[in-house]
Formats: structure tokens, sequence, C-alpha cells
């Protein structure tokens, strides 16, 4: 089946500095892939939809300027965390699946980022 | 937007049987996928049902009732290994994988 990998698998990182998380899908291309987050004991919440050679989707209330996505190729989507604070500490998740409109999403191993 | 309700918690016993009920509203309908995550980890796929009926898939089964905005998963033989939070996932218009998650289902199996 579809694998998408995730990485780091976990990061700390000091406030103020920026950390790049990637996601890739190892045996199929995906023109689009999700970013959600989730805190403790919360679910999921979709953060927006990286679309490969085009600007991402912010949802509602995400700033696209502290959450940079880029999505360069048909592999691989980033999501860059800039300046990052204690606040932004939490489980970040993307996903990703084959072309076409009954396709299921397979979801990265997750990174929980840690900011002091 | 969407609308998705799952009950918070549940507790059942090693062997035994559960169900978890999910309802919901979307915009469109274009499937619905039942998840299963462990504390910490991703979500890893379980189901989806798309038709009406009952999809059975070893000690998992879901049911999609399109009418009612209905589905359910059951568990059956219950396993330690089974707790974990269930998360029912409604696909609506325009198909694709942006999924949007309710706030899932904690079940804890006990002894």
């Amino acid at each position: 089946g579809a694998v998408v990998s995730q990485h780091p698998s976990w990061v700390i990182c000091k406030s103020g500095t920026s950390v790049k998380i990637e996601c890739r899908s190892l045996d199929f291309q995906a023109t689009t892939m999700f970013w959600y987050r989730q805190f403790p004991k919360q679910s999921l919440m979709l953060m927006a939809t990286s679309n490969e050679g085009s600007k991402a989707t912010y949802e509602q209330g995400v700033e696209k300027d502290k959450f940079l996505i880029n999505h360069a190729s048909l592999t691989l989507s980033t999501l860059t965390v800039t300046s990052a604070h204690p606040e932004d500490s939490s489980f970040y998740i993307c996903s990703a699946g084959e072309q076409g409109p009954k396709t299921k999403a397979f979801f990265g191993q997750g990174t929980r980022l840690t900011v002091v | 937007g969407q609308n998705i309700d799952q009950p918070t918690e549940m507790t059942a016993t090693e062997g035994a049987i559960v169900q978890i009920n999910c309802t919901y509203q979307t915009s469109g309908f274009n499937g619905l996928f039942w998840y299963q995550q462990h504390a910490g980890e991703a979500p890893t796929f379980l189901s989806y049902n798309v038709l009406d009926g009952l999809e059975e898939k070893g000690r998992f089964s879901s049911f999609l009732s399109r009418s009612k905005g209905y589905s359910y998963l059951l568990l059956k033989e219950l396993q330690m290994k089974d707790s974990a939070s269930y998360l029912c996932a409604p696909r609506g218009e325009g198909g694709g994988n942006k999924l949007t998650f309710g706030t899932g289902t904690q079940l804890k199996v006990e002894l």
C-alpha cells in the first residue's frame, strides 16, 4: 500500500528558531498533501493543504507566514515552523494519498515538536 | 462544513465486542473512514465505507447508513492492544484525501 514518510520524528528547538518538517510519498505521486496539528488529548486539526507547484491553502485561523509550506515536487512537501514559540509545541502529522476521488489518505509517522 | 459526533470515551472488557458510533453531517458525501490512533503515534487506516451496509475485515467491521448520516465501528474479540483512539472521518464533496476529524473515541480495554 501507499507509504508516507515524515521526518524528523521528534525535534527540540529553542524559542525563536525555525524548524523544517518533511513529508514524502514513497511509492506514489501526490499533487496534494495535508498538514495536521494535534495537541494532547485533542483531535487532529487540519492546518493546510499543500499543493504541488502552487501556494498552499490554509485553514481559517492558521497563520500562513508562520507555517510555511512548500510542495516543490510530487513526492515532497515541507512545513517550516518559523520563529517557534513554546505554544507551537505539538504533534504535527502529514497525510497524502494517490490521486482520484475515492482514494484513502495515509499518514506519516508524525513529528513531535517541543519548543523550549 | 462538517459536523462529526462520537462518544468521547468507552471502556470494554478483553474478549468482548464493542461498537463505536459516529454521526455526521457533511456538504456532499464521498465515503467515510475509520482510523485507529495510539497515543503519540499517527493514525492508521482501519476501514472505508462508501455504500450502505457492513464491511467486514477480520476483527473489525464498519457499517454505514448514508441516509441517516450514521456509521459504526465494531470491534470483536477485544485485545488489550485495541486500547486507542478511534477516529471517524467522513469525506465531503470533492473527494480527494482532505479529511476532517472529530474528537475521536478513546477506547480502554480492561482485563
